[in-house]
């Protein structure tokens, strides 16, 4: 089946430092991919949707200049959190969808676990 | 746009027993319905969707799931739980225009009790 694969799966960096986040469709070409953030016991919260090629589209509330995200290529997205403070820490997960396979099921990545002290 | 409700934010459950995690959605355009689990610090794997075609819907793990228009809901069953199936469901929505964002609820806690 399809994987998505999310690396690293944890990261500590120090305060003030950037940090990356791989997100890559292994066997599949994903035009678009989502970025979601989890909060603990709370709910998925989508932070952008990349589109290879193109500019992502963030959501409203999230700043495009600490989540730089970039799509490449059709089987990688990347997330980048720049000058990290305690705050971002948190869960961080990938999705991607099939090029061309309108409204099918988004497979995930296993996360990345991100702690900033 | 879409929202979904999971009302119950936990649920214990005795090995053996049934469960029902309830789900309900709320949207102006027609939907595709999806629950999804997630096992702890891991992303999340889909259990079953519904497309269109028959409301009771089979997945993976001997999950089944009702969608119900009138009510606007998409309950989770299982008529006998394991202890593997402890985890967090979570409830997801998309509407039918073509984009693949999907909007969660919060996610349900499913422990089962030995």
């Amino acid at each position: 089946g399809a994987v998505v694969s999310q690396h690293p799966s944890r990261v500590i960096c120090k305060s003030g430092t950037s940090v990356k986040i791989e997100c890559r469709s292994l066997d599949f070409q994903a035009t678009t991919m989502f970025w979601y953030r989890q909060f603990p016991k709370k709910s998925l919260m989508l932070m952008a949707t990349s589109n290879e090629g193109s500019k992502a589209t963030y959501e409203q509330g999230v700043e495009k200049d600490k989540f730089l995200i970039n799509h490449a290529s059709l089987t990688l997205s990347t997330l980048t959190v720049t000058s990290a403070h305690p705050e971002d820490s948190s869960f961080y997960i990938c999705s991607a969808a099939r090029e061309g396979a309108y409204n099918s099921p988004l497979h995930f990545g296993n996360g990345t676990r991100l702690t900033v002290t | 746009a879409q929202s979904v409700t999971q009302l119950d934010s936990q649920v214990p459950v005795f090995e053996e027993a049934p469960v029902e995690l309830r789900c309900n959605y709320s949207s102006s355009v027609s939907v595709y319905l999806f629950w999804y689990v997630q096992y702890p610090n891991q992303g999340l794997q889909l259990l079953l969707k519904y497309l269109s075609g028959s409301t009771l819907v089979k997945g993976i793990n001997g999950f089944e799931a009702e969608f119900n228009k009138s009510q606007t809901s998409f309950h989770l069953r299982k008529p006998s739980v394991h202890i593997s199936d402890t985890a967090e469901y979570f409830c997801a929505v998309s509407g039918r225009t073509g984009a693949n964002n999907l909007f969660f609820g919060t996610g349900t806690r499913l422990t089962v009790i030995p």
